[in-house]
């Protein structure tokens, strides 16, 4: 199972938008609903931002939304923070009931 | 407050074994599957395996481990288990244990610290 493909890395402006891109294949992420989203910081666990697509886990902010359209997932960070400056993941079920994460997006806030 | 704690982490030889746990608590544990997700050092995250809240369904692994890793459960103790055999370098990473949430997705909502497994001669 080969990794989904990510930007290696995004820069944005406080308070700016961004938008980190997540493409997988038909077998993966474009044939169920099951993209999650994870931000790292250095040296700490992943947090979970986003699941099943779109929806929120409680207590993470409404900057933090995601989307999908055919194989290509979305997240879409706006407002960007100086705290939103971390690693970005994301991960989704395949057709052999497993589950796939992306390669890593850095985000850089400049 | 849910709680995962990894430990069993260590260096090890090729070819040889390990056995990780992951006691979990603030949770109902046997109602929850859950998974090992391991990163290798300055590497992205990869999953690994994952194990239904029974212990006896949805057990599945990483074509990279599958006959080498074995995920396991003791509900009675709250622990889960990875016992990792025929070691590789490439398994040199760190290991975390994941809760998932109900649903199918990839949903991790607690990871814990995580354990550094070293595989070097």
């Amino acid at each position: 199972q080969s990794a989904l493909t990510q930007p290696a890395s995004v820069s944005g402006s406080p308070g700016q938008s961004i938008t980190i891109s997540c493409s997988g294949t038909s077998s993966d992420l474009g044939g169920y609903d099951y993209v999650s989203w994870y931000q790292q910081h250095p040296g700490k666990a992943p947090k979970l931002m986003i699941y099943e697509v779109s929806n929120r886990p409680s207590g993470v902010s409404n900057r933090f939304s995601g989307s999908k359209s055919g194989n290509k997932a979305s997240l879409t960070i706006s407002g960007l923070q100086a705290e939103d400056e971390a690693d970005y993941y994301c991960s989704s079920y395949t057709m052999r009931s497993t589950y796939v994460f992306g390669t890593g997006t850095t985000v850089t806030v400049l | 407050e849910v709680r995962l704690l990894e430990s069993g982490g260590d260096l090890v030889q090729p070819g040889g074994s390990l056995r990780l746990s992951c006691a979990a608590s603030g949770f109902t544990f046997s109602s929850y599957d859950m998974s090992w997700v391991r990163q290798a050092p300055g590497k992205g995250l990869e999953w690994v395996s994952i194990l239904s809240g029974s212990g006896s369904s949805r057990i599945y692994y990483a074509d990279s481990v599958k006959g080498r890793f074995t995920i396991s459960r003791d509900n009675s103790k709250n622990t889960l288990y990875l016992q990792m055999n025929s070691l590789r370098a490439e398994d040199t990473a760190v290991y975390y244990c994941a809760k998932r949430i109900v649903g199918g997705g990839p949903d991790f909502d607690y990871w814990g610290q995580g354990t550094l497994v070293t595989v070097s001669s």
